[in-house]
This record gives C-alpha cells, sequence and structure tokens, in this order.
C-alpha cells in the first residue's frame, strides 16, 4: 500500500520563476494539506483541501495556490519565486478535513530559488 | 492563532538513558497534540499522538503526557537507543484545519 507520493524530489528554479510542486494522497485518504518547512524549523502550515476545496489558508501571500483533483491528487503553485521560498515543501494526507486528524507526510520536495 | 512553544532545542543523552521534550500550547480550544520524529533528509513521521480527552498514552518505550490546565504536553522516551537520534517536533491542532508545529529537539543518544 504506497504512502503518500512526491514530484519532483529535487527542483531550482531562478527568482521570478514559476513552480508547480504535486502530491498524491494516501489511497482512499480525501484531504491534502501542503507545509513549508525552511531549514532548522518547524512545518508551517500552508493551505488544505478536501474534496477539492479549500478548508484551510496559511499565512501566505496570494502569489501561493493549490487545487485538488476528482482523484485527490494536488498541486501547490508559487508565482514569481523569491530567494525567500527556498525550503522543503511538504504534503500531508488525512483521511478527514480538519486539523484533528492523524496527518501522514510525504518525502517533500526541495525548493532551491537562485 | 496558536503558539507551541518547545523546548529543549538540543537534547543529549546516553543510550539506555530516558529523554523529556516538552511543549506548550496557547489556544485552550486545540484538542489533538502529535509528535512526529524527523531524521536527516526525510519526512516528519509520526510516531504517537493523543487527545484532549486523554490524559497519557503509551507506546512500548514512547509515552506522552497531557495537562490541559497548564496546557502542555511532553513527550518521554525511554532506553533509548542510538536509533532515536533525530529531530522531534510536537503539534497541535483545534478548530482550525492546521498543525501548529513546534521549533524542534535535536536529540542525540551517545553510546
Amino acid at each position: 500500500d504506497a504512502g503518500v507520493t512526491q514530484s519532483p524530489t529535487h527542483l531550482i528554479k531562478t527568482r521570478g520563476q514559476h513552480v508547480t510542486l504535486r502530491c498524491s494522497p494516501i489511497s482512499g485518504h480525501k484531504s491534502v494539506s501542503w507545509y513549508q518547512q525552511v531549514l532548522g524549523q518547524g512545518p508551517q502550515f500552508i493551505f488544505q483541501y478536501y474534496e477539492k476545496e479549500e478548508r484551510g489558508r496559511g499565512n501566505f501571500p496570494d502569489r501561493f495556490s493549490a487545487r485538488q483533483f476528482p482523484n485527490y491528487s494536488s498541486e501547490l503553485n508559487v508565482n514569481a519565486l523569491l530567494l525567500g521560498d527556498s525550503a522543503l515543501y511538504l504534503c500531508a494526507s488525512s483521511s478527514l478535513a480538519g486539523g484533528s486528524y492523524e496527518q501522514y507526510f510525504g518525502p517533500g520536495t526541495r525548493l532551491t530559488v537562485t | 492563532g496558536e503558539n507551541v512553544e518547545q523546548h529543549p532545542s538540543t537534547l543529549s543523552v546516553q543510550e539506555g538513558d530516558s529523554a523529556v521534550i516538552k511543549c506548550t500550547y496557547s489556544d485552550s480550544a486545540s484538542n489533538y497534540f502529535p509528535w512526529y520524529k524527523q531524521e536527516l533528509g526525510k519526512r516528519p513521521q509520526l510516531i504517537i499522538d493523543i487527545r484532549s480527552n486523554v490524559g497519557e498514552k503509551k507506546d512500548q518505550r514512547i509515552a506522552v503526557t497531557l495537562n490541559k490546565t497548564a496546557k502542555h504536553f511532553s513527550l518521554h522516551i525511554t532506553e533509548t537507543q542510538p536509533e532515536d537520534s533525530a529531530v522531534y517536533f510536537c503539534a497541535a491542532s483545534g478548530t482550525a484545519s492546521k498543525l501548529t508545529f513546534g521549533t524542534g529537539t535535536r536529540l542525540q543518544v551517545t553510546l
């Protein structure tokens, strides 16, 4: 039984460019959350989606957007990249919406902005 | 919003000793408190969690305690082993959709 998968594993982009990160949740899970983890810090919440609807948004600028597809996979998009966007982007899968359910993380996408 | 503080930031113990990591939270509505272990270059792994209607939970060498009145919870690891070396994060969640994480504790178990 596959866990949470994310692609790509690593990505190098230049300031001002756009990036799309992808996530597939655990089979049967309908909720996907995105987190940003800067080196040396805990993950910071960006978005949660459940049944294709946004259920929560963290304190991130409008350059960050996301969506969820009918198969419950999700994309995180970041426009106009800044150096400060360099981080590990984690996707977490859970069976239900909200934060009070077990969330299982994928391996992450390491984004480097130069 | 929720704020989670975690202490200590680093912890070094000898193999076989116990390790304790403490967290405090600010939102009295928080009702779910998971702990994650993150090894270098790997994903955070859920190791144990506790809900607000329970005061203590154990799973083999790991236990978590919750004091709702004081708004703090702790992770206890007994009989530590070298493979316990990692960064541990506490988190809290309530009515919001998100987990709010602490700043992490780097645990080093020495031989």
